[in-house]
């Protein structure tokens, strides 16, 4: 079992849908949760950043913890052509770690 | 643009032959990181360096090492190529190995490798 499970997609939504994007772990020890984006041919690029449980917004993104149940969420509003992008989520344990452990990532494509 | 480059863009070697792959971090950084990214698959940690020094390691033979230098460059070398390298190789750079809020890796845009 991987330590990060995420649905490759693809996911596929007309421009100004709400899209949900989400990953599931196993590892109790990861305290810091980010949501990558990357465009075909580039590397990834932060989109959010979240210490521990909880919400965290930021223009039209929403990031989401749940420790309990160990899934984290991205969520993306009034959804637009330019998003069409593959979504990493990642996490990392706690300090002096920095060994990013990455899910397979979701393809996404908003059409017009 | 996050201000980490990568050299080269591109690259085909044979398997057996060895690869040097160039990485020049965001200014100010004193820590990279490499990763392995196979076609549809999420990134793979190889190592860290900081303050020129190994920082930690993930699952890669030792085939796979690293240099950096004082002036934020690193380098990824690969001996002995197998068919199985051939990815998208990114380097990271971030201002300090802890993982807090103030220590993002920012990502260069990679160099893709193919083994034939």
């Amino acid at each position: 079992q991987k330590e990060v499970e995420q649905d490759p997609g693809p996911l596929s939504v007309p421009e100004g849908a709400i899209v949900s994007l989400n990953c599931t772990y196993s590892n109790s020890a990861f305290q810091y949760f980010m949501w990558y984006r990357q465009y075909s041919r580039k590397g990834p690029e932060l989109l959010m950043y979240t210490y521990s449980s909880g919400n965290k917004e930021d223009g039209r993104f929403t990031a989401q913890v749940d420790k309990s149940s160990k899934y984290i969420s991205l969520f993306i509003r009034d959804s637009q052509p330019s998003d069409s992008a593959t979504y990493l989520c990642a996490m990392t344990r706690s300090y002096n770690t920095d060994k990013l452990i990455f899910g397979t990532g979701t393809r996404l494509q908003v059409f017009p | 643009e996050t201000g980490v480059t990568q050299s080269p863009t591109h690259l085909i070697k044979t398997r057996g032959q060895q690869v040097t792959l160039r990485c020049s971090s965001q200014s100010g950084h004193n820590t990279v990181s490499w990763y392995q990214q196979a076609l549809g698959q999420g990134p793979q940690f190889i190592f860290q360096y900081y303050r020129e020094e190994e920082n930690g390691r993930g699952n890669f033979p030792p085939r796979f090492s690293g240099l950096q230098f004082p002036n934020y460059s690193s380098e990824l070398n690969v001996n002995a190529l197998e068919l199985d390298d051939s990815a998208l190789y990114l380097c990271a750079s971030s201002l300090a190995p802890s993982g807090g809020a103030s220590d993002t890796q920012y990502f260069g845009p990679g160099t893709r490798l193919t083994v034939l």
